[in-house]
């Protein structure tokens, strides 16, 4: 079964530097990736996917996430960091096309201080 | 579209009582899911279904849960009887599988239900 860990439950940063959310999957076959945000008292959001094509996906808000097959990695990143992006942030997973279980990470909360 | 709706967005009720969630998806999509949100297990999937028909009901905690999709454009999650345990936020979500079209696979969630159970 698939699975997908955030080994960060929480990132710190300051309004204007560079921002990066941690995630690594496992799946066999091949892997459709997602990130999610959730403000508080909120749904998640979707946020960007990666189902097959250029590594590097561009997403809302200005985030995008680059898919590591060598490293099972789909780590989200964003060039300089807004307070308004102080959110928890979930990674999930899906075992390709016939595979709709998808799995979510723990979440990562991010906060970015002015 | 106006999103996956959820009602109650809040429900407070007894231990012991008949709980009641409904959620109506976006129109078009073909799968729909249940998820429970806590500090302690964070998201967890509870069933999900396609074109109505139950897929994977593995999540479900216990008897107590049941879950139905009669059409769609609606269904229903139901506790029966509630526990204190049982409090949490609930989550549905709906997606569509089509190819490499643009909002396809992805989940698209409701705001949510939070139930507490006293």
């Amino acid at each position: 079964a698939q699975s997908v860990a955030q080994p960060e439950d929480q990132v710190n940063v300051a309004e204007g530097n560079p921002l990066t959310v941690k995630c690594t999957y496992s799946v066999s076959g091949n892997p459709y990736l997602f990130w999610y945000v959730q403000y508080p008292n909120r749904g998640l959001q979707f946020l960007l996917k990666y189902i097959t094509g250029d590594n590097l996906v561009k997403g809302s808000y200005g985030f995008e996430a680059e898919f590591n097959k060598s490293q099972t990695s789909f780590h989200l990143k964003k060039p300089s960091a807004l307070v308004s992006d102080s959110a928890l942030y979930f990674c999930a997973v899906r075992g390709g096309y016939n595979n709709n279980d998808m799995r979510f990470g723990a979440g990562t909360r991010l906060t970015v201080k002015p | 579209d106006a999103g996956v709706i959820q009602s109650p967005r809040h429900e407070v009720t007894e231990m012991g009582q008949e709980v009641t969630l409904r959620c109506k998806p976006i129109s078009g999509h073909d799968y729909l899911f249940w998820y429970r949100q806590t500090m302690m297990r964070g998201l967890e999937l509870l069933i999900y279904f396609n074109n109505n028909v139950p897929i994977d009901d593995s999540g479900m905690p216990e008897d107590r849960f049941s879950a139905k999709m009669p059409n769609a454009s609606f269904s229903t999650l139901k506790i029966q009887p509630s526990e204190p345990r049982d409090s949490a936020v609930y989550f549905c979500a709906s997606s569509f599988d089509a190819g490499l079209l643009p909002s396809s696979y992805e989940q698209y969630f409701g705001p949510g239900t939070r139930l507490t159970v006293t």
